[in-house]
Formats: C-alpha cells, structure tokens, sequence
C-alpha cells in the first residue's frame, strides 16, 4: 500500500457542488500539505498544517478549506466549485528539518 | 519573495544524449534545493537533494551542484535514456520552521530511442 493515500483519484463534478478529496498517510510525520497542479504552473500550495492543530493558508487558499482530523489525515474541501478549480490536486508530508515531501499519486478534479 | 525559476520545455532529446536542465533562485538565507521528478500518471519523487553551497546531489545518473555565487542547481545527466521521460521539477526549502517547499513551474522531459 502506498504511503500517503488520496480519494478519490478522479472526480467529476458540477459547479456550485461541494468537494472534498482526502489524504491518509502511514509515514507518522507530523506535516502535511495540499498542492495544486495545473499544466505550465508547476506545484501552487493551497494549505499546509505542522501539526493537528496548525492550519496554514498557502499561495492559493482562496476558495478552499481543510481539515486535520488526526495526524495521519488531512481533507481538503471546495465549498462550492467552479470551473476553474479543474486540477491536478496532490496531497503530500514530511519530517521536521529534512524538508523531503513524500507525494500522494493525485486526485484529479475536472469541475463542468 | 523567495522563488525559483526553471528553464521552459519541453525539452526532447534522443536516447544517450546530454541533459541539461537549468535552475536558478532567489531567496534569503541559505537553502536547501531539490530536484523531484514525476513520471505520467504518479505524484513526484525526490530525485536529488543539496543543503548547502558547494554540495553535490546524486541519483539514478542525474546529478546537481549547488552553486551559491551563481544562485544556480542545474540538473544534468551524461546519457538520457527513454525510460528518463518524466517531468522535472526545481524546488528550495528556507529551511526555517513554519516554510514550506517553493516549486519551480516543471521541465517536461520527452526521450526518444
């Protein structure tokens, strides 16, 4: 089984429904990250929490909340989306000090 | 602010060729850079890291030296090999509690035999 688990790994919806895409990780470590992918922008951060009580808002948090329900687990979710919320999404952790993410394989969102 | 900058793609070479795919930055302080790569349809995968200047990063053939005086960590690989096909992505760490890693916008690598 992978390390960092994503659900689910491809989504189809319609604007305006609510989204969440879920991460679980079995590595222990205690920081854990949403990025955005999309073709020509490379990795955009959403959100990212150090621990299960720190929540921080990344380059791109409009328009997207989280949750870390435990330290293996971290949701994000899109209240209500739009078209262009259509991405690659990747969830991601890592150890204090190394600063090596460890990647989920992706969820990937197409918004109608 | 802090960033990173890579060289746009794609970039398509034949099989045994030179790669070189160059990396530059910005940032205060001193950093640690990276170099994650990601084949078609996976999540990214360290491929190589430097923590300091001087330092040379090593893996599977591709190779990165950080070059402080130049703000540079060009990765470059001797023979490519099509299995190479994969997009490559230049990252920093500010190494400071409560960062996060900064990504280049990726190198899309294209290998044919």
């Amino acid at each position: 089984d992978a390390d960092v688990t994503q659900t689910p790994r491809n989504r189809i919806t319609k604007t305006g429904k609510r989204i969440m895409l879920e991460c679980s990780q079995t590595k222990g470590h205690d920081r854990m990250y949403w990025y955005r992918q999309d073709p020509g922008l490379g990795l955009q951060l959403i959100y990212y929490s150090f621990d299960v009580k720190d929540i921080n808002k990344g380059e791109i948090s409009d328009g997207y909340s989280v949750s870390r329900q435990a330290q293996a687990k971290f949701s994000l979710s899109l209240e209500s989306a739009i078209p262009n919320q259509t991405a690659l999404y990747f969830c991601a952790t890592s150890d204090y000090g190394t600063g090596e993410l460890f990647f989920g394989e992706g969820s990937r969102l197409t918004v109608l | 602010g802090d960033s990173v900058t890579q060289m746009e793609g794609p970039v398509t070479l034949s099989e045994e060729a030179f790669l070189t795919i160059n990396c530059t930055y910005t940032a205060t302080g001193y950093p640690s850079l990276f170099w994650y790569v990601q084949y078609p349809g996976e999540g990214l995968q360290l491929l190589l890291k430097a923590t300091k200047a001087d330092d040379k990063g090593s893996n599977k053939g591709f190779e990165a030296t950080y070059r402080k005086e130049t703000t540079s960590f060009h990765l470059e690989k001797g023979s490519v090999q099509v299995s190479d096909s994969a997009v490559y992505f230049c990252a920093l760490s500010r190494n400071q509690a409560g960062t996060a890693l900064i990504f280049g916008k990726g190198t899309t690598l294209s290998v044919s035999s």
